[in-house]
Formats: structure tokens, C-alpha cells, sequence
């Protein structure tokens, strides 16, 4: 398997602060990295698709100005989440696939934001 | 895009039977389709998953159905446990072609002693 570290695992920030969550492939280097939000009792819902040394993809509905996403290495892809708001908060995670299908997730992050 | 739909949202069976879940979708192109488990607050946890040119799939208690046809697949669970109370997830992806995985809306699954 892939081993994906996400950190932190829990924030709690003041409405209107950014947040910045990192997503670590430990011991895998991925060109794509994906990022998804789950609220309460809900389902994951892909945000995007974070791509390396280029602009991460979109999906319907997010808004990339406040969800931005840096893929800077083959090991690393960060969301910030800016000028949070209440209704931001929420379980992120990521993923990585490996062996062309299988997905493994980070610990996701748990977002407060009061 | 690819639409994914589950049934039933929540099922609750004594220890020792079967559970079913079952799930659709929408996009003939998908070609994987893996079954998570969710306890609170934590990842996703593959369970099982099954590639389009396979009908059926079995790992001891836990098997998976495709039909590929109706574009329908199922989890079946036997000998039910209490651990295996949780979230139960289906999703599909096209393997190779982008890999977004598409989940399901979750099943509550109870297993009562």
C-alpha cells in the first residue's frame, strides 16, 4: 500500500483566519493527489485534484480563490482553506492512488471554525 | 460526471446474519469499484473491490457482485459481527483515466446483539 500522512489532525480556528492542511505521501511520490470534504453523516465529495508543479483541477462548485491547493513536490500537496467561515467546517481528506486504482487516505483533518 | 447511488442508508440485522448493500451507477466508462468501511471520525478503509471484467469477488465474509450490464454492484457481508458495525461506502472510479472516485451516500450498518 501508500502510507499518507495529513496534518493536523484536528484545528480549530476564528472565522475569517486561514487554515493550511498538508498531506504527506511518505513513501510513494504522486504526481496526483486528491483532496475531499465530508460533512456530518454526509458522503465524500471530491474538491479537486491536486496535480504536481501544476494548477490543481476543480471541481463544480468549489471555489478555487478560497480552497487553494500547492503541489509544489511529489510528496506533498497542501490545502489552505481561506477566510474561513462556519458553515467551512467540516472533515477533509486526502488521497493517493497507487497501482493505478486503489485509493489510500490520509487521517483526514478535522476543521472548527468558530 | 459519474452519479453513484446506495440503498438502503441505514440497516440494522442481528449477529450472525447477512447484510446487503447495493449501488449504482451511472457512467458505463467506470471500470473499478472499491467498498469502503468508515468508523467515526476516521479514513476510509478498503474492504474489497472488483474490476469490471470481474463478475463476483470474495474475501472470507465479505464478497462483491457486479453486473456491468444493469451497472449495478452489491456488498454482501455474512456471519455479521458487532465490529462490523460502521459506515459502509461504495464508490467507482475509471482506473487510468483520472481516477476520481465517486462515493456512494453511505450505509449505517448495525449489528445488533
Amino acid at each position: 500500500g501508500a502510507v499518507v500522512s495529513q496534518h493536523p489532525s484536528r484545528v480549530i480556528c476564528k472565522s475569517g483566519t486561514s487554515v493550511k492542511i498538508e498531506c504527506r505521501s511518505l513513501d510513494f511520490q504522486a504526481t496526483t493527489m486528491f483532496w475531499y470534504r465530508q460533512f456530518p453523516k454526509q458522503s465524500l465529495m471530491l474538491m479537486a485534484t491536486s496535480n504536481e508543479g501544476s494548477k490543481a483541477t476543480y471541481e463544480q462548485g468549489v471555489e478555487k480563490d478560497k480552497f487553494l491547493i500547492n503541489h509544489a513536490s511529489l510528496t506533498l500537496s497542501t490545502l489552505t482553506v481561506t477566510s474561513a467561515h462556519p458553515e467551512d467546517s467540516s472533515f477533509y481528506i486526502c488521497s493517493v492512488i497507487k497501482g493505478g486504482a486503489e485509493a489510500f487516505f490520509g487521517q483526514g483533518t478535522r476543521l472548527t471554525v468558530v | 460526471g459519474e452519479n453513484v447511488e446506495q440503498h438502503p442508508s441505514t440497516l440494522s440485522v442481528q449477529e450472525g446474519d447477512s447484510a446487503v448493500i447495493k449501488c449504482t451507477y451511472s457512467d458505463s466508462a467506470s471500470n473499478y469499484f472499491p467498498w469502503y468501511k468508515q468508523e467515526l471520525g476516521k479514513r476510509p478503509q478498503l474492504i474489497i473491490d472488483i474490476r469490471s471484467n470481474v463478475g463476483e469477488k470474495k474475501d472470507q465474509r465479505i464478497a462483491v457482485t457486479l453486473n456491468k450490464t444493469a451497472k449495478h454492484f452489491s456488498l454482501h457481508i455474512t456471519e455479521t459481527q458487532p465490529e462490523d458495525s460502521a459506515v459502509y461506502f461504495c464508490a467507482a472510479s475509471k482506473a487510468g483515466g483520472g481516477n476520481k472516485l465517486t462515493f456512494g451516500t453511505g450505509t449505517q450498518l448495525k449489528v445488533e446483539l
